[in-house]
């Protein structure tokens, strides 16, 4: 009964590196999400996904990419980092294709870019 | 884009206190949710609303429509509810990204 796993838990980089986070779901959900939060902030959507095979960007989709491999996973890459990504990531899924059902997070991954 | 104010940003009271935080939300939403999130950093939902008012144990939301307003309030607060607390709020643009809009949470403290 594991429900959002995100991995890795901890990273750091330094600017320029290459990363995915990893986000799997054992809830047969069908949306899933990326946020970033910054302190000072309010959780901000990075991507989304609806349902299997579909991505949308959020309000912060720049320097990111996604991909939803099944209904299970909701992968996010950066492909070249900067310190301007340093934050906590958390990965989310909710049953329902539009956010109006409870969202499920994973427990997060501190990412620090050097 | 919805503009979501939380307050107040910070509370520290004593155990067994009536607790209410607040959230305003400037554009008309389908949903709120009000999320906990623990000190170590993990999330949790408490609630999604839409109208009236929800409880679950000493934890009571409520949602004015009308006045774009909602509450959280905790009953006999203990030091376990010391927790940052999280509106967000669910609005339908049609076109633009599906998702929440979060406030910048309350920071919850009871002391003993």
């Amino acid at each position: 009964n594991a429900g959002v796993t995100q991995t890795p838990k901890f990273q750091v980089l330094k600017t320029g590196q290459s990363m995915t986070l990893q986000c799997a779901q054992d809830m047969n959900h069908n949306s899933m999400y990326w946020y970033r939060q910054d302190p000072g902030m309010g959780l901000r959507l990075i991507y989304y996904s609806a349902s299997e095979g579909t991505t949308d960007k959020g309000e912060v989709p720049n320097g990111y990419n996604v991909s939803r491999l099944n209904k299970r996973e909701f992968s996010l890459r950066l492909e070249s980092a900067a310190p301007s990504q340093t934050s906590v990531y958390f990965c989310a899924s909710s049953p329902f294709r539009q956010a109006q059902g409870i969202q499920y997070f994973g427990a997060g991954t501190r990412l620090s870019v050097l | 884009k919805n503009e979501v104010e939380q307050s107040p940003q910070n509370l520290t009271a004593q155990e067994g206190e009536f607790i209410t935080i607040n959230c305003s939300y400037s554009v008309g939403i389908s949903a709120l949710h009000w999320l906990q999130q623990h000190p170590g950093g993990g999330i949790v939902s408490l609630f999604m609303l839409s109208s009236g008012k929800k409880k679950h144990g000493r934890l009571i939301a409520t949602i004015n429509i009308q006045e774009k307003h909602s509450s959280l309030h905790i009953t006999a607060s203990h030091p376990r509810d010391s927790a940052v607390y999280i509106c967000a709020v669910y609005w339908y643009s049609g076109g633009g990204a599906d998702g929440l809009t979060f406030g910048k949470g309350t920071h919850l403290i009871i002391q003993p």
